[in-house]
């Protein structure tokens, strides 16, 4: 089955600097990633997504980018502001049934 | 709006006495997912229904039920809940399995004292 791995588990920058978040999964086969961002007594809500045709999409100051040879995709999140503050999941679903993958989750603090 | 409504927020129940969670959704998606998340983890896939097929994880204890009588709602049953069963219990919809943006309801958190 799917294996996803996330790195950093925490992570602290100072308010505008880059913040990066990386995941490996292990299914050649995965076509779909994405990145969801979970605040303080909330449920995930996504934030971006990916899919296998495409290497790396952007949205404001959130981008994704995908390396399928390395099986790695990452978060790239750009003149942090402290409301970025929360814990993010990135997720690849299993082949055999669809079902999505967490990884453990990162903890990212942007101080002010 | 919410799109996912997940009642109450908090739970408090006996050890051992049997609990309800509810989840509804405006979204009329197929697929309604349970989670459950315990402090700084990942959320744990416990089962989903697509549409009226209900499919379990080989993992989920047999403690856990689940109910999905329309397209709407969806429960979660912790038959005979232990200590070990405190934790945020999460649904969420999806219009297909897998491939599709997931929506989370706010969760609710459970309690066993």
């Amino acid at each position: 089955g799917e294996n996803v791995e996330q790195h950093p588990s925490t992570l602290s920058v100072q308010e505008g600097d880059s913040a990066v978040i990386k995941c490996t999964y292990s299914d050649s086969a995965s076509n779909y990633f994405p990145w969801y961002k979970q605040e303080l007594g909330k449920g995930p809500q996504l934030i971006i997504d990916i899919r296998s045709n495409v290497g790396e999409k952007k949205d404001q100051r959130i981008a994704v980018t995908l390396n399928k040879t390395a099986k790695h995709f990452s978060l790239h999140i750009t003149e942090t502001q402290p409301e970025d503050s929360a814990v993010y999941f990135c997720a690849a679903p299993l082949l055999d049934n669809n079902d999505m993958r967490f990884g453990a989750g990162t903890r990212l603090t942007v101080k002010p | 709006d919410a799109m996912v409504i997940q009642n109450p927020r908090y739970q408090v129940t006996q050890f051992g006495k049997p609990v309800t969670l509810s989840c509804s959704q405006t979204l009329n998606h197929n697929v309604m997912y349970w989670y459950q998340q315990k402090s700084s983890q990942a959320p744990k896939l416990l089962f989903h229904y697509y549409d009226k097929d209900f499919n379990n994880e080989a993992d989920t204890p047999d403690n856990f039920q689940s109910r999905r009588p329309n397209t709407s709602f969806c429960f979660l049953d912790i038959r005979s809940p232990g200590l070990g069963d405190a934790a945020m219990y999460l649904c969420a919809t999806s219009r297909d399995r897998g491939l599709t943006e997931a929506f989370f309801g706010q969760g609710t958190r459970l309690t066993v004292v």
